[in-house]
C-alpha cells in the first residue's frame, strides 16, 4: 500500500511565524502535490513537483514556497503565516504524470492566530 | 483551462435509497476521470476512475460511474446507500492542457445518509 504521511495532524501558529509542513511518500512516486482545502471551495493546488529540486506553481502559490530535496519528501513553507492561511493542507503523490491517480495524506489542519 | 462542476454541494438521503452525485466538466479533449471520497477527518482516497475502455466503471463498495462524452459528464451512482457512505465526494478531471495531466477537482458534494 502506498503511504503518504504528513508531519502533523493539527498545528497552531501565530501570525508572522514561519511554518513548515512536511510530507513523505514511501512508494518512489515521481509527482508530489500540495493542496489546501476550504469549505465550499474544494481542493486548490498550491504547488507541485515532477522531480527532485523541481517545482511548479499551482493555482494559488502566493504566500507559499516548497522544497523537494529528496524524491520522497515534499515540504510546504509559509514564510510569514497569516490568518487567511488557516486551512486544511493536503499532500498527495502520484506515480506518473499520465496515469495520475493520486494518493493523499491525512491532512494537516493549520490554524493561524 | 479545465473546469469541473459538482452540481450539488449537499445530498441528503435515507439509508437504502439510491443516490446520484453529479459531475460535469468542460474539456472536449481526451480526459481521465476520477471520483475520490473523503471520510471525516481523513485524506482523500480513490473511489473509481475512468482512463479508457468501458464507459461504466465500478468500485468495490457498490458505487459506479458512467463516462458520457457527449454530455461531458461522469455522474456517480449507488443503488442502495449505507450510513457508512456518509462522506465528502470529489470529482476530478485531467487532460493534456498545457502538456500536463494535473487534475482539476470539483468543489465536492457532501453525501449525508440518514437512518
Amino acid at each position: 500500500d502506498v503511504k503518504v504521511t504528513q508531519s502533523s495532524r493539527y498545528l497552531v501558529k501565530r501570525t508572522g511565524e514561519k511554518v513548515f509542513l512536511e510530507c513523505v511518500q514511501d512508494m518512489d512516486h515521481e509527482n508530489m502535490f500540495w493542496y489546501r482545502q476550504d469549505p465550499g471551495l474544494g481542493l486548490r493546488l498550491i504547488y507541485f513537483s515532477y522531480d527532485v529540486k523541481m517545482k511548479e506553481k499551482g493555482d494559488i502559490p502566493e504566500g507559499y514556497s516548497v522544497s523537494r530535496e529528496k524524491k520522497e519528501r515534499f515540504s510546504l513553507i509559509l514564510e510569514s503565516a497569516s490568518t487567511n492561511q488557516t486551512s486544511m493542507y493536503l499532500c498527495a503523490s502520484s506515480l506518473t504524470a499520465r496515469n495520475n491517480e493520486q494518493f493523499f495524506g491525512p491532512g494537516t489542519r493549520l490554524t493561524v492566530l | 483551462a479545465q473546469s469541473v462542476t459538482q452540481l450539488d454541494s449537499q445530498v441528503p438521503v435515507f439509508e437504502e435509497a439510491p443516490v446520484e452525485l453529479r459531475c460535469n466538466y468542460s474539456s472536449s479533449v481526451s480526459v481521465y476521470l476520477f471520483w475520490y471520497v473523503q471520510y471525516p477527518n481523513q485524506g482523500l482516497q480513490l473511489l473509481l476512475k475512468y482512463l479508457s475502455g468501458s464507459t461504466l466503471v465500478e468500485s468495490i463498495n457498490g458505487f459506479e460511474a458512467e463516462f458520457n462524452k457527449s454530455q461531458t459528464s461522469f455522474h456517480l451512482r449507488k443503488p442502495s446507500v449505507h450510513i457508512s457512505d456518509t462522506a465528502e465526494y470529489f470529482c476530478a478531471v485531467s487532460d493534456q492542457s498545457g502538456g500536463s495531466y494535473i487534475p482539476t477537482f470539483g468543489r465536492g458534494t457532501s453525501l449525508i445518509v440518514h437512518p
